[in-house]
């Protein structure tokens, strides 16, 4: 079952903060997320394993609530270096318990920082 | 550069033909994944190798076959191509087992089926 990513675009001004929030039906184990430039490949930004973890990335974080099956990924100050579609991967319960390892993508959330 | 290396970069095939894409991995990089990314379908994991053995399959057809070697690179088999094959491919390397720890992706090789 594929997350579901919101919003699908945004357009930030330099300095701007923005939300980009993941959700699953089903329970997660991890959440994964993924910044993608146009025409490049997909570059790990961070892992979340555990419920109510948060992480940091520079400026960027990310948040995953365990109970409500979603993750939010935080941009701070935004630069123009932030643009690209951002990707979230899911983990789902089911085949980690299993110990194998399933990652479903959502569509994608386009993020352009504007001067 | 992630350290990350696949060929060819593009290919351009014919339906029904056969393709071999291949991965090399980070130095010291024991798992290799396969990913798909078309329009249609968006991101979409493969098969996971890690030292040799298949670890996991996701959305991965049955005309499609891996496999990892002794050195650990990867190739991906792709055969009786369609139309809708047409996608980049890329390939992800990271030490771990489990895919829960950074995967450095490969430039990906981009597959254009005529």
């Amino acid at each position: 079952q594929q997350p579901v990513q919101s919003p699908q675009a945004v357009i930030l001004r330099e300095g701007e903060d923005a939300v980009i929030n993941c959700s699953s039906s089903k329970a997660l184990y991890s959440v994964h997320w993924y910044r993608q430039k146009h025409g490049e490949a997909p570059v790990f930004l961070m892992i979340l394993l555990k419920g109510g973890e948060q992480k940091g990335h520079e400026k960027i974080s990310a948040s995953f609530n365990e109970k409500k099956q979603q993750s939010s990924l935080y941009l701070t100050a935004s630069q123009l270096s932030y643009s690209g579609t951002y990707f979230c991967g899911t983990e789902s319960r089911e085949y980690s318990g299993a110990g194998s390892y399933q990652l479903t993508f959502g569509k994608g959330t386009k993020l352009s920082v504007i001067p | 550069d992630s350290g990350v290396t696949q060929t060819p970069k593009h290919l351009i095939t014919a339906t029904g033909q056969r393709v071999t894409l291949r991965c090399s991995p980070r130095s010291g990089d024991l798992s290799v994944y396969w990913y798909q990314q078309s329009l249609d379908q968006g991101l979409q994991f493969l098969i996971q190798y890690y030292n040799g053995e298949e670890r996991a399959k996701g959305n991965i057809l049955e005309r499609f076959s891996a496999q990892q070697f002794p050195d650990l690179h990867s190739e991906l088999n792709l055969s009786s191509l369609e139309l809708g094959d047409s996608a980049l491919y890329f390939c992800a390397s990271s030490v771990a087992l489990r895919g829960q720890e950074t995967q450095y992706f490969g430039p990906g090789t981009r597959l254009l089926v005529l």
